[in-house]
């Protein structure tokens, strides 16, 4: 069965520090791999996914992740965070069927 | 091009009483869900459709039914609602296919009270 693990339950980060946050999977074939951003009150919204190729993705607003299969892992970066950026993140992973399965969000706080 | 949209954006219940949230896409989707958050649980998916006139169980079904009568509708009911059915609602859809166009659209939520 397809899971998704986020490890960090919460994040504090300086503004104009870089980011990581941890995605861990557990799929059996090539996963479709996303990570969306919720803001207060508003529903989520698409950052970036994986489905093939280039390892390395680019997303919106100066985010990036890697695939890393043999980690099973899909770590969202962003090398200078805004204060913006505070929201909640969340990794999901789906399968051929188009079921997502979502992990149980990071919550990032951005401090001046 | 409205996008996903819910409706309503709030509510509250009494146990026992029903109701049916309504969510529309303009996207021309075969693919609808109904998904429940709650905090510390992430989303989890209530029930899907795979086109019009199709309906399936996701991972916590019980309570709740679903109805996509319409290509561009997908309805929640609650027929007797319960204080565990606090949460907040959220509908996605996508196009349906396998391959870089699969990629959900989320509305902005519907929460609701039980009390």
């Amino acid at each position: 069965a397809q899971s998704v693990t986020q490890p960090d339950i919460h994040i504090t980060v300086s503004e104009g520090a870089s980011l990581e946050l941890r995605c861990n999977y557990s799929y059996g074939a090539t996963p479709y791999l996303f990570w969306y951003v919720q803001s207060p009150g508003q529903g989520l919204q698409l950052l970036l996914k994986y489905f093939s190729g280039d390892t390395l993705v680019q997303g919106i607003k100066g985010f990036e992740a890697e695939f890393k299969r043999s980690q099973s892992s899909f770590n969202l970066r962003k090398p200078s965070v805004h204060w913006s950026d505070a929201a909640e993140y969340f990794c999901a992973v789906g399968n051929t069927g188009n079921q997502f399965y979502f992990g149980t969000g990071t919550s990032l706080t951005v401090i001046p | 091009n409205a996008g996903v949209t819910q409706t309503p954006k709030f509510r509250v219940l009494k146990t026992g009483q029903s109701m049916t949230l309504l969510c529309a896409q303009d996207m021309n989707h075969e693919y609808m869900y109904w998904y429940r958050q709650d905090p510390g649980m992430g989303l989890r998916l209530i029930h899907y459709s795979v086109g019009e006139g199709t309906t399936a169980k996701g991972e916590v079904p019980d309570g709740y039914n679903v109805s996509r009568l319409k290509k561009q509708n997908f309805l929640l009911g609650l027929e007797s609602a319960a204080p565990s059915q606090t949460s907040v609602y959220f509908c996605a859809s996508s196009y349906g296919l396998a391959g870089d166009t699969d990629t959900q659209y989320f509305g902005p939520g519907t929460r609701l009270t039980v009390l």
